[in-house]
């Protein structure tokens, strides 16, 4: 089956300009997260979403928002773009059985570049 | 979570070798672990997983070792091969569906 869908896969954007990234999770994941990763900070954890709400959020700040639609496709939005934002954007699909989570797919990531 | 990011140690080996890679954990209460494997420009790709009521977990050429005692995940590969080359994360999750990743080890194979 497909797997985790990100576009696009490369943008430069000039710092304070937003930019909008899409995900479609695999089908029949519900649940969509999100991560940032920079050489320096590693892998750090945005926001996951399910059933169209957030349901968790990382320690980032009101600039980093995200949504989910009623097919669980996801998009994150940066607003007032800065050029510490330059970074991987990666989304990961996932489900849920008794045992807990399973089947935390990522993508391919954004890579997204501020000038 | 933690992010423990800024160190990323490299593990070189002789094709045809195993490969150990170690990861320390940050939570005792986290109950799922996974590996996974990262090449240049790609996203992160699932190698295998282990949940706490387990100490270990095989898969094809490798191996999940889960020492909760003291928080230590390590991941076996066996017979290494160029392929292999990459750089490989342990994530662990404690609450919701959300993980907290390690530094990463980067593994060079070589010929």
């Amino acid at each position: 089956k497909a797997g985790v869908t990100q576009t696009p896969r490369y943008l430069i954007k000039t710092r304070g300009q937003q930019v909008t990234l899409s995900c479609s999770p695999i089908s029949g994941h519900r649940s969509v997260s999100w991560y940032q990763q920079t050489p320096g900070q590693g892998l750090q954890f945005l926001f996951e979403y399910f059933s169209e709400t957030q349901r968790n959020k990382g320690n980032f700040p009101g600039r980093f928002s995200g949504r989910q639609f009623s097919n669980s496709r996801s998009e994150m939005n940066v607003s007032t773009l800065e050029l510490g934002d330059s970074a991987l954007y990666l989304c990961a699909s996932s489900s849920t059985s008794q045992q807990g989570i399973y089947g935390y797919t990522f993508g391919s990531g954004t890579r997204l570049t501020v000038v | 979570g933690e992010s423990v990011g800024l160190h990323l140690p490299t593990l070189s080996v002789q094709e045809g070798d195993n490969s150990i890679i170690n990861c320390a954990y940050s939570n005792s209460a986290s109950d799922y672990f996974i590996w996974y494997k990262q090449e240049s420009g790609k996203g992160p790709q699932f190698i295998i997983d282990i949940r706490s009521n387990m100490d270990k977990r095989q898969g094809q050429r490798v191996t999940v070792l889960l020492n909760k005692t003291v928080k230590h995940l390590s991941l076996q590969i066996a017979a290494t091969q160029p392929g292999d080359s990459a750089v490989y994360f342990c994530a662990e999750n404690n609450a919701g569906n959300m993980l907290t990743f390690g530094g990463g080890t980067r593994l060079m194979v070589k010929p």
